[in-house]
């Protein structure tokens, strides 16, 4: 079976640093994703980390080590619009991509 | 071409009906996924299409649900003889296969078993 990690919610000031880990139990892993969920929306893909390392996309960033089965994003000068649901997902074998239980992220002002 | 559609984008239907849903993919996307998410809870892999082919099914999915994508476009998935725990949003997404990580989602149909 596969299981994912994930704090369930976090809180923080408009120009803020968040950082949201996540650390999951499966076979067969190749790679780990982030998506965003406003209420109400669609999730949205942030980022896919496959190797090692810091992927960084504008404000965002994802981490993978695949040795410590742990990844996390970090969402620096936080606004406003990123009160959201963030969910770390992996990808296992056969093209199959299991959801954590997501991460309420509140940006208070 | 302005993304994954879904249709209808609410559904209320009575215990023991049938229901269908539809998806329809960003035009140039060869797979195709099926999800569902309850409140407070991620999305719950259902089941995956490569073009006209159902690759992978989930084996929580019971025998009541069916999944279609005759031609490799739209997809339908069918629910028979609902049941309230069926009460969820349904999700589809699509990806294409040169960047099959990057999942596109559709805004979901909201299905309210009664």
């Amino acid at each position: 079976g596969q299981s994912l990690e994930q704090p369930s919610e976090v809180t923080a000031v408009e120009g803020a640093i968040v950082q949201i880990n996540c650390t999951y139990q499966t076979s067969g892993f190749y790679g780990l994703s982030w998506y965003q969920q406003h209420d109400g929306g669609a999730p949205t893909f942030l980022s896919y980390n496959a190797l090692d390392g810091l992927e960084e996309t504008g404000r965002f960033s994802s981490f993978l080590s695949r040795s410590d089965s742990y990844g996390y994003l970090l969402l620096q000068e936080l606004q406003m619009k990123d009160s959201a649901s963030y969910f770390c997902a992996v990808w296992v074998v056969g093209n199959k991509l299991t959801f954590g239980g997501g991460t309420r992220v509140l940006v208070k002002p | 071409d302005t993304g994954v559609s879904q249709d209808p984008r609410h559904k209320i239907t009575k215990r023991g009906q049938n229901v269908t849903f539809r998806c329809d993919p960003i035009s140039e996307h060869n797979r195709l996924y099926w999800y569902r998410q309850t409140l407070g809870q991620g999305p719950e892999f259902l089941t995956y299409f490569q073009n006209e082919a159902q690759l992978e099914k989930s084996r929580l999915l019971s025998d009541r649900f069916s999944a279609e994508r005759p031609k490799g476009s739209f997809s339908t998935l069918e629910i028979q003889r609902t049941e309230q725990g069926d009460s969820a949003m349904y999700l589809c997404a699509s990806s294409f296969y040169r960047d099959k990580e990057t999942q596109y989602f559709g805004p979901g149909t909201r299905l309210l078993v009664l």
